[in-house]
């Protein structure tokens, strides 16, 4: 079992639609959250993160997170065919190593 | 400005050359990170570097050979390099936290 599971997709939505990211996790010792944006050919660029449990917005982006369940999703509303990115979840346990998701790949239609 | 710069952009290499990867960053950030990301992949983390020394080493081949000149620089030495070594090659900075990790562009390595 990997240490941190996210649906590779693809997710394909209409433009304006609400997008729904999740990942699931398994160690207890992950403390910070973070979601990366990737488009193609370049660098991640970190969207958000999060401390522990709680909800973190920041404009059209919702980050929850619920360490009872090990569970963590990213929100975007009002969708932009310039949100068509691969996705991808981290988490730290304060030990500078980041454990990725697998990535979900998203396209927004026109 | 949470800009991390990664030069060159593109590099084609034949396995025998020599060359370096560079890396930039003006966030007073403490830690440093070059990871190795193949297509559809997530990265991997290569090396870590806190306070400019090596803290971290993921058992990475020695034909790679990092270097931290300054709070500021990180270099990639390549040498001897391998088909299987092309991927897309990520610098990253942080804090001491280590979790808030802001990532350059990438150099696309190509190996002949």
């Amino acid at each position: 079992q990997k240490e941190v599971e996210q649906d590779p997709g693809p997710l394909s939505v209409p433009e304006g639609a609400i997008v729904s990211l999740n990942c699931t996790y398994s160690n207890s010792a992950f403390q910070y959250f973070m979601w990366y944006r990737q488009y193609s050919r370049k660098g991640p660029e970190l969207l958000m993160y999060t401390y522990s449990s709680g909800n973190k917005e920041d404009g059209r982006f919702t980050a929850q997170v619920d360490k009872s369940s090990k569970y963590i999703s990213l929100f975007i509303r009002d969708s932009q065919p310039s949100d068509s990115a691969t996705y991808l979840c981290a988490m730290s346990a304060n030990d500078y190593k980041l454990s990725f998701g697998a990535g979900t790949t998203v396209t927004v239609r026109a | 400005d949470t800009e991390v710069t990664q030069t060159p952009k593109h590099l084609v290499m034949g396995m025998t050359n020599k060359k370096s990867l560079k890396c930039e960053q003006h966030m007073g950030h403490r830690a440093m990170y070059w990871y190795k990301q193949k297509a559809k992949k997530p990265p991997e983390l290569m090396f870590v570097y806190s306070y400019e020394k090596l803290s971290i080493n993921e058992s990475v081949p020695s034909r790679f050979s990092p270097e931290c000149p300054n709070s500021s620089l990180l270099n990639l030495h390549l040498h001897a390099l391998q088909p299987e070594d092309s991927a897309l090659y990520l610098c990253a900075s942080s804090t001491q936290q280590g979790y808030e990790q802001y990532f350059g562009p990438g150099t696309r390595l190509t190996v002949t």
